[in-house]
């Protein structure tokens, strides 16, 4: 059964970097059919698409693209957001999904991690 | 960018029947896929690429998708189907993933 978890600093202070990482268990990331990423949901709001990487690259989110970098360690099957110059409006809850290419839903979600920005 | 549009609310009596739309430019083009979510919890996936179902789903979810509205069908309305609901889309070329602003399901 694949498993995806989320892990990182649950407090973040304005102008910093948040990094979180999402460890993969039960099929490797590698995988030419799927693609993985971030997505977050601010507290009592929508969700939100961050950013994916699949096997011939990263996608991100225009509207955060130029803050935010994701890197994948398929060693470790783990990947790795890093959204820089967070300010409260990127406090959400985090979560590590994997997706089927070429149109196909989100079927495995983490359980989500709460970041919260502030000083 | 792609947006998708949904009410914030519906409200139905319970054994009734709910449907949810998600507008969006030509959407009937593209595969739609909705997802419930509970408090608390992460989303799950109710029906995927417009109108089928994962497996464990009730087959009282249904979903159609056609022109610039797909719709999420939830029939025979239980206490249980209380929760935010949300359609997804993947914008090919552009390679993104757009989700609706959701729409939370109150039962009567």
């Amino acid at each position: 059964q694949l498993q995806l978890q989320e892990s990182g600093p649950g407090l973040v202070k304005p102008s910093e970097t948040l990094s979180l990482t999402c460890a993969v268990s039960g099929g490797p990331i590698s995988s030419p059919s799927y693609y993985w990423g971030f997505i977050r949901q601010p507290p009592g709001k929508g969700l939100e698409w961050i950013g994916s990487f699949y096997y011939s690259g990263t996608f991100y989110n225009s509207s955060l693209k130029g803050r935010l970098t994701i890197s994948v360690d398929t060693s470790t099957n783990q990947f790795t957001l890093k959204l820089t110059s967070v300010t409260v409006e990127d406090t959400a809850v985090y979560y590590c999904a994997r997706g089927g290419l070429f149109g196909d839903s989100v079927d495995y979600w983490g359980q989500g991690t709460l970041v919260t920005v502030s000083s | 960018s792609y947006v998708l549009t949904q009410p914030p609310s519906v409200s139905v009596a319970p054994g009734k029947t709910a449907r949810i739309p998600c507008g969006g430019h030509n959407i009937g083009a593209k595969g739609v896929h909705w997802y419930q979510q509970k408090p608390g919890q992460a989303p799950v996936v109710v029906i995927y690429s417009d109108s089928d179902r994962p497996s464990g789903i009730p087959e009282r979810f249904s979903g159609s998708n056609s022109g610039n509205a797909a719709t999420l069908t939830i029939s025979t309305v239980e206490a249980g189907d209380e929760a935010d609901y949300y359609c997804q889309v993947w914008v090919s070329g552009r390679d993104q993933v757009v989700f609706g602003g959701g729409t939370k399901l109150t039962v009567l």
